[in-house]
């Protein structure tokens, strides 16, 4: 099983649709989670982190489910400009036991929205 | 503020000749560095990460190796590449005192091995 898994879509949705993409990992020692927008041949950008108790950015909420081990994100109302490539980050320790320094990428979520 | 400075932007290199890539940060101490790759359409692979100086932790057996010499510093090298090493090479930091940290990436070196 991989660390950290996501559905790569495409999701093909209308500017104004509601969308939602989730994002497994299966490491239960996780501490830290974070979703990145990646545009073409760029590099990663953040575009929240997620806590606990989940958290709203103006149209995109993140959210985390420790009891099934996964993290989610919505996104309301969208825009042309939203289309991307969504990643979840999520930090697990190493064989060690001493550092959370490891963060490993799911393959991503292309979204593409229309007019 | 903190940078952080990734060169060269594209590398074209024959198979077999060797590879240096050079990372560094600016404006914070003892952070965390990362070296990723991402083949054409794909998602990112850890291939290094760091928590310190000469602490180097592999998660890609192949013919890469990272070295940290000094804090701020991270080098992703070869001695021989492979047609299989081109893509994208992502260096990143976080801050090594906060597990909670985000990633912050440098803008990537397109490498095309021929």
């Amino acid at each position: 099983r991989k660390e950290v898994e996501q559905d790569p879509g495409p999701f093909n949705v209308p500017e104004g649709a509601t969308v939602a993409f989730n994002c497994t990992y299966s490491n239960s020692a996780s501490q830290s989670f974070f979703w990145y927008r990646q545009d073409c041949r760029k590099e990663p950008k953040l575009l929240m982190s997620v806590y606990s108790s989940g958290n709203e950015d103006g149209r995109f909420t993140a959210q985390l489910n420790r009891a099934s081990q996964y993290i989610s994100l919505l996104i309301r109302d969208s825009k042309l400009s939203d289309s991307a490539t969504y990643l979840c980050v999520v930090n697990s320790i190493n064989a060690g036991g001493t550092s959370y320094g490891k963060l490993t990428f799911g393959q991503g979520t292309i979204l593409t929205v229309h007019p | 503020s903190q940078t952080i400075h990734q060169w060269p932007a594209t590398l074209v290199q024959p198979v077999g000749s060797p590879l240096s890539l050079e990372c560094t940060v600016e404006g914070t101490s003892n952070p965390n560095l990362y070296w990723y790759r991402q083949a054409a359409g794909r998602g990112l692979q850890l291939l290094f990460y760091s928590v310190g100086i000469g602490q180097i932790s592999s998660e890609v057996p192949q013919n890469l190796s990272a070295s940290r010499p000094q804090d701020r510093q991270f080098i992703l090298s070869s001695k021989k590449l492979l047609l299989s090493d081109s893509g994208f090479y992502l260096c990143a930091w976080k801050e090594g005192w906060d597990r909670n940290s985000p990633l912050h990436f440098g803008n990537g070196t397109r490498l095309t091995v021929t």
